[in-house]
């Protein structure tokens, strides 16, 4: 299975910062990555998909890079509505597989 | 827009199975693949396994091969996952989730459009 190690596991910031979380694979899945969004009670939500395109609807605040097995996911200004838990997610082989999560704060 | 709506909480004996059924609305149920993902509490989620109605193919995670039945039903549109043998380690929030497109026979596993889940508690 390729592993999907997300790193930092939880992060604090100031609203308006510049918000950057990792993901690595554990072999190379060309840009075959997703980000989601999961808040408490809700559903996750795509943010992300081919590691760069920003879905339908979702603030151009966020973006994503990379390719191979290093991947980046980027909150340009950290927002109240932004607190949440953030997944990466490779397909490109199965079984598909997330990463550990994120869990986001305000400071 | 495809709207997927689950049924209901579940609860479970440690031993028995439950089925959990996602509905899908608003578009053609056979165009997509479906997955199920579970959350288990204060854990990350983790990808059981989906189905293609249109080619009846379903594939498992490894680790829910022997336990893990999904099948989809394209007269009423709904997908299903039936999990037997129960733990209390399977106590999670279940979703099913679309893919975002098929083209052809390959649907790469982009899930824009989730179920709302449902919880499932295996206790004694």
């Amino acid at each position: 299975d390729i592993q999907m190690t997300q790193s930092p596991s939880s992060l604090s910031a100031f609203v308006g910062d510049r918000v950057t979380i990792t993901c690595q694979a554990s072999q190379d899945i060309r840009n075959d990555l997703n980000w989601y969004q999961l808040k408490p009670g809700k559903a996750p939500k795509l943010l992300m998909h081919g590691a760069s395109n920003l879905e339908i609807g979702v603030p151009s605040r966020f973006s994503g890079s990379g390719s191979g097995t290093d991947f980046t996911f980027t909150i340009s200004s950290l927002q109240p509505e932004d607190i949440a838990t953030y997944y990466c997610q490779q397909y490109d082989t199965l079984p598909i597989t997330f990463g550990q999560g994120t869990r986001l704060e305000i400071k | 827009q495809v709207q997927l709506v689950q049924s209901g909480a579940e609860v479970k004996k440690p031993g028995s199975s439950v089925k959990v059924s996602c509905k899908a609305s608003g578009g053609t149920f056979s165009s997509y693949s479906f997955s199920w993902v579970r959350q288990a509490p204060g854990q990350g989620l983790e990808w059981m396994g989906r189905i293609i109605p249109m080619f009846k193919i379903a594939n498992y995670a490894q680790k829910f091969q022997v336990r893990a039945t999904i099948i989809a039903d394209e007269s009423t549109s709904t997908a299903y996952l039936e999990l037997s043998s129960l733990r209390s380690e399977d106590t999670a929030v279940y979703y099913c989730a679309k893919v975002k497109y098929c083209s052809g026979a390959s649907c790469p596993d982009i899930f824009d459009v989730w179920g709302q889940g449902t919880m499932v508690t295996v206790s004694s």
